[in-house]
Parts: structure tokens; sequence; C-alpha cells
């Protein structure tokens, strides 16, 4: 059973433009979300996060946008650089697992010049 | 301060083997977690350990196991080895906001 999912499993996207990566989950419990990087041979890394009291959390170039009642998350990066291509892992969790992330299975994002 | 380490990074394991994977935590970080990385199938939740308790467990057979040492120091022990056991292993430490996790670079485990 797939709480968190990322359906699209690449993204390919002009340097310059704007990428969007989406994210749904099914569990109504889960009160925190999360975005990770990673690149091969690397762990993830943090990259971003939300409350599910927000419906919007900026940080530079990263934004995510969280639609609760679509149960629907999604990540923006503008402008994208090269250096952003990378796989995107979409992450959640309930305040009564603090320890335990949720994950999706992750989209490749490939930004090409 | 060290990021998360795990040793071994690679390793090749015969099927029926077992295999121990360590994780030396962030200083100062007492909350470690295991998660398994395979193709298609994203980041699976082993299990978390604290202040050397299992305090959390994700849905892996018997055969997984771990403990948590008095420094913070994690391992991860599986035995009975199966094929569909390779994959990335990876370890997070945090601190008491255990939202946000600190990775390793991961252990990759390849089963023959």
């Amino acid at each position: 059973d797939q709480q968190v999912k990322q359906n699209s499993p690449s993204l390919s996207v002009q340097e310059g433009r704007i990428s969007i990566l989406n994210c749904d989950y099914t569990n109504s419990m889960f009160d925190y979300f999360l975005w990770y990087k990673k690149y091969p041979a690397e762990g993830p890394t943090f990259l971003i996060s939300i409350s599910s009291i927000k419906d919007k959390n900026e940080d530079g170039r990263f934004t995510v946008f969280l639609n609760k009642s679509a149960k629907h998350l999604s990540l923006h990066i503008v402008p994208s650089q090269p250096g952003d291509s990378a796989v995107y892992f979409c992450a959640a969790v309930s305040t009564g697992t603090a320890s335990k992330l949720t994950f999706g299975t992750g989209t490749r994002l490939q930004v090409t010049l | 301060k060290a990021g998360v380490t795990q040793t071994p990074r690679y390793l090749i394991k015969t099927r029926g083997q077992q295999v121990t994977l360590s994780c030396s935590p962030i200083s100062g970080h007492r909350s470690v977690s295991w998660y398994q990385q395979t193709p298609g199938q994203g980041l699976q939740f082993l299990f978390e350990y604290f202040s050397e308790t299992q305090r959390n467990k994700g849905n892996f057979p018997g055969r997984f196991s771990g403990r948590q040492f008095s420094n913070s120091r994690s391992e991860m022990n599986v035995s009975t080895l199966e094929l569909g056991d390779s994959a990335l292993y990876l370890c997070a430490s945090s601190d008491t906001t255990t939202r946000f996790q600190y990775f390793g670079p991961g252990t990759r485990l390849t089963v023959t």
C-alpha cells in the first residue's frame, strides 16, 4: 500500500524554466511533508518542508505547495539549473510516528542546457 | 560537525549468509533510523532507535534486526540473505526534532 505516490518517474526541463514535481498521499494522519534530493552514490539531503497547517513554503528557488483537500503537494524549482538534476523524493510523517518517514518512489529530474 | 557515516560502503554477499551494517550518527543525535532503497520502491522504513531502544518499526521480516549502542552508533543485521535483499541501505540520524533526518551515503548490498 503506497501511501505516498510520485507518479512521474522522470521529468526533463530546460535550464531557466520551472520544474514542477508532484506528490500525492492517501493517509490523512500525515501532518508534515518534506522533499529530499538525492544524487547518485550519496544519501538524500533535506531540501524543504511544509506543515499541514500551511499551504505554501518558500526557500529561495524552491517552493512547496500543499493542497490538503486534494492530498497533493508539489515542489516548484524556479529557475531550474543543471545542478538541480537529481532524484527528488517526497516524504510524509505523522506526529504519532514522528521518526518514521514515508517516502514516495522518487522523480528523476534532468535539467538540460 | 561530521556527517552521518556508514560502513562499509559496498558489500557483496551470498544467499544464506548474514550481514552487519554500521552507522555513526551526527554527534549529539540520539535517533538513528534505517531505510532500504530499491528501484521502483523508493525508501522503505526499516526501524528507528532512540537511546538504545527500538522506538519504531516498519514492515520487514524478522531477518532484519538492529541495535543501538550507548554512544548512539547503530548496527543493522540481516540474516539468511535473499536475492531480494540487494539494495541500498541508508541510515539517518536526527536530534529531538525527528522530522529532520540527515542521511548517510548508504551501504550498497549485493546478494548473489
